[in-house]
């Protein structure tokens, strides 16, 4: 139960922005919502995480609704070493579990 | 360099044979984990630590075992009861006590010849 629902791929065209969608209805006070993507045989890496208020850093931005219960990854100009799987993870305990996440296919 | 490092890249093996994939990390962190990752399928954990000398099972822990005898090794055993062993394996590893992120090694591509 990965706790998190993405859509399976999304497209986009290169240097366009990029907005990965996440819902996680049921996510209590204290879980974090953190986003790590990962590039064909490589380990996952960490991308962004917040709480409750957005996050920006030099990969991405992260916009968290007002209830908690969604969030969004924003990648602002999307090139073609941005195209990868990215997972949300609600991060509350030390069981940390990743979906199937979203791949990214980036057009160039 | 932090970091984590997993051996070996690739291995092979045969039947109802035994093997070990090694995990090492020089990041001090406390906790350690185990997943598995199948083609187009996302990381399915098998083992965690939080602290040395402890680990629990994750959601696939059968036909895999684990030690935690240093904070900084977290040696998996993939055991000749593990039926369809072929797949990634991906070590990580955080720091526990604050929400923080998880490093991840570079993997092992464990094939059954």
């Amino acid at each position: 139960d990965a706790k998190t629902t993405q859509p399976n791929s999304m497209e986009s065209n290169e240097e366009e922005p990029v907005h990965l969608p996440c819902n996680h209805s049921t996510i209590s006070g204290t879980d974090y919502i953190h986003w790590y993507r990962q590039l064909p045989s490589q380990g996952p890496e960490y991308v962004i995480h917040g709480l409750t208020s957005n996050v920006n850093n030099r990969m991405a931005s992260l916009a968290i609704a007002e209830d908690r219960k969604s969030s969004t990854l924003i990648l602002h100009r999307a090139t073609l070493r941005d195209a990868a799987v990215y997972y949300c993870i609600r991060w509350g305990d030390d069981k940390i579990i990743f979906g199937k996440g979203t791949r990214l296919h980036i057009l160039p | 360099d932090g970091g984590i490092t997993q051996s070996p890249k690739y291995l092979f093996r045969k039947e109802g044979q035994n093997v070990t994939l090694s995990c090492e990390q020089n990041l001090n962190h406390d906790a350690m984990y185990w997943y598995r990752q199948d083609p187009g399928q996302g990381l399915r954990l098998i083992y965690y630590s939080q602290i040395v000398n402890d680990f629990q099972k994750g959601d696939i822990a059968e036909g895999y075992s684990v030690s935690r005898e240093k904070k900084e090794s977290f040696p998996l055993t993939v055991t000749s009861a593990q039926k369809n062993p072929t797949a990634f394996y991906l070590c990580a590893s955080r720091a526990t006590g604050i929400p923080e992120t998880q490093y991840f090694g570079p993997g092992t591509r464990l094939l059954v010849l």
